[in-house]
């Protein structure tokens, strides 16, 4: 059975510390992704790598960076957390090209 | 960049009934369109898609219609089941977007038993 695993499914941080997300796939999908999702606003992208060490930001990086020095893993952090990163967390994995994306169960970070 | 409108945001129907989710994308360049469906405490995962080469594409009771000329997409469920009640997402692709994947803002439907 396919799977994204991410490490933790609810995380609860300081404002101003350092946040590391940790997203793992087994299927050697090339391309992987961060998401970030809030109500009404639907899913929106932060990150994306398609190899190793490459990436490109999404649509909301700021405050974000990524980093992918295996193939299976892909870390999101948040550098200095703020209390507008209060979000779940999705992170995918896919084929190159328009293929299927397999999403992790995600992660509720709440910054306080 | 490409948006993606969602409607409607919540949707109840009855069980046996038909639903239908509708989008529209503004990047007429845009060719593939997943559809997924996200259940309490999960990941969403993918249902269906269609590419811009067909108009219409179907799977069971799930069927999903492109108009590329209004650029819009729906996504019609027939004979709905309670295991049918779930947050649906619709997305859109360009190829000049490397790849990414702009979703709506979603649909939360309703199964009334």
């Amino acid at each position: 059975d396919v799977k994204v695993t991410q490490s933790s499914r609810y995380l609860v941080k300081r404002t101003g510390e350092k946040v590391f997300l940790e997203c793992v796939q087994d299927m050697d999908h090339e391309n992987m992704f961060w998401y970030r999702q809030d109500p009404g606003l639907g899913l929106r992208l932060i990150y994306f790598s398609y190899d190793v060490k490459m990436k490109e930001k999404g649509d909301i990086p700021e405050g974000y960076s990524v980093s992918r020095e295996k193939k299976e893993r892909f870390s999101l952090i948040l550098e200095s957390a703020s209390t507008n990163q209060t979000s779940m967390y999705l992170c995918a994995s896919s084929l190159p090209g328009w293929t299927e994306a397999f999403f992790g169960q995600g992660t509720r970070l709440t910054v306080v | 960049g490409e948006n993606v409108e969602q409607h409607p945001s919540t949707l109840s129907v009855q069980e046996g009934d038909s639903a239908v989710i509708k989008c529209t994308y503004s990047d007429s360049a845009s060719n593939y369109f997943p559809w997924y469906k996200q259940e309490l405490g999960k990941g969403p995962q993918l249902i269906i898609d269609i590419r811009s080469n067909v108009g219409e594409k179907k799977d069971q009771r799930i069927a999903v219609t492109l108009n590329k000329t209004a650029k819009h997409f729906s996504l019609h469920i027939t004979e709905t089941q309670p295991e049918d009640s779930a947050v649906y997402f619709c997305a859109a692709s360009s190829p000049f977007g490397n790849e990414k994947l702009t979703f709506g803002t979603g649909t939360r439907l309703t199964i009334i038993p």
